[in-house]
């Protein structure tokens, strides 16, 4: 089956660094997805591209995040500097349109000290 | 926040018992569709109804869409332990905006 991949599954690290997660979405699908989970606010849509080009990042804190697609292999999320508000899981998900149901990656579980 | 409303936000249920979520959300949409998460992963997408549909079913499960209440419902029937997990409906909206549900704790007993 195929999957959407993640990178790093978990993550550690101290306040004011940056962190870059990775995401391999599901060949063929053209529309990729960055979600942040917490239990404070559930799950928040920060970004999301179609056919590479991004489409709507309003959900995205735009000081410190930014999300980029370098090709169609792979999609990246930045956050820097880092603040311990940042901690939370956060997933990619791809699909074959906007509308269209999405497949998940299983996460980063990110924590800043 | 972003979030939509789901109740309730949690349900303890007998194996073999119907349990019933709801979702209400407030603009027009394009679909609704409604997710799994198994603790520690990624959500799993279970079912998809569109806005000029009112029933849709996929075997146990059985979503409902009231457009005129804005409200749509998920019902799983003769529940199994593995049903354990949470559920989330998701609105995508005509202006092609996503907003996730509070999500429902569904715990299934022996």
């Amino acid at each position: 089956d195929a999957r959407v991949t993640q990178t790093p599954r978990h993550k550690v690290t101290e306040m004011g660094q940056e962190v870059t997660m990775r995401c391999q979405p599901i060949l063929g699908h053209n529309t990729v997805f960055w979600y942040r989970q917490t239990m404070m606010q559930g799950l928040e849509l920060l970004a999301y591209f179609r056919n590479r080009a991004p489409l709507d990042d309003s959900g995205m804190p735009k000081d410190r995040f930014s999300a980029e697609m370098p090709d169609a292999t792979l999609a990246t999320l930045k956050i820097q500097p880092s603040e311990p508000r940042d901690s939370a899981v956060y997933f990619c998900a791809s699909g074959p349109g906007t509308f269209q149901p999405q497949h998940f990656g299983d996460g980063t579980r990110l924590s800043i000290l | 926040s972003q979030q939509g409303e789901e109740d309730p936000q949690a349900l303890s249920i007998q194996e073999g018992e119907n349990a019933t979520m709801n979702c209400s959300y407030k603009t027009s949409i394009n679909n609704l569709q409604w997710y799994r998460q198994n603790s520690g992963r990624g959500l799993v997408h279970l079912i998809l109804i569109r806005s000029n549909e009112r029933e849709k079913h996929s075997g146990r499960l059985r979503v409902t869409l009231d457009t005129s209440k804005k409200s749509s419902s998920l019902l799983i029937t003769a529940s199994r332990a593995a049903d354990t997990a949470s559920y989330f409906c998701a609105q995508y909206s005509s202006a092609s905006k996503i907003i996730f549900g509070s999500g429902t704790r569904l715990s299934i007993r022996p």
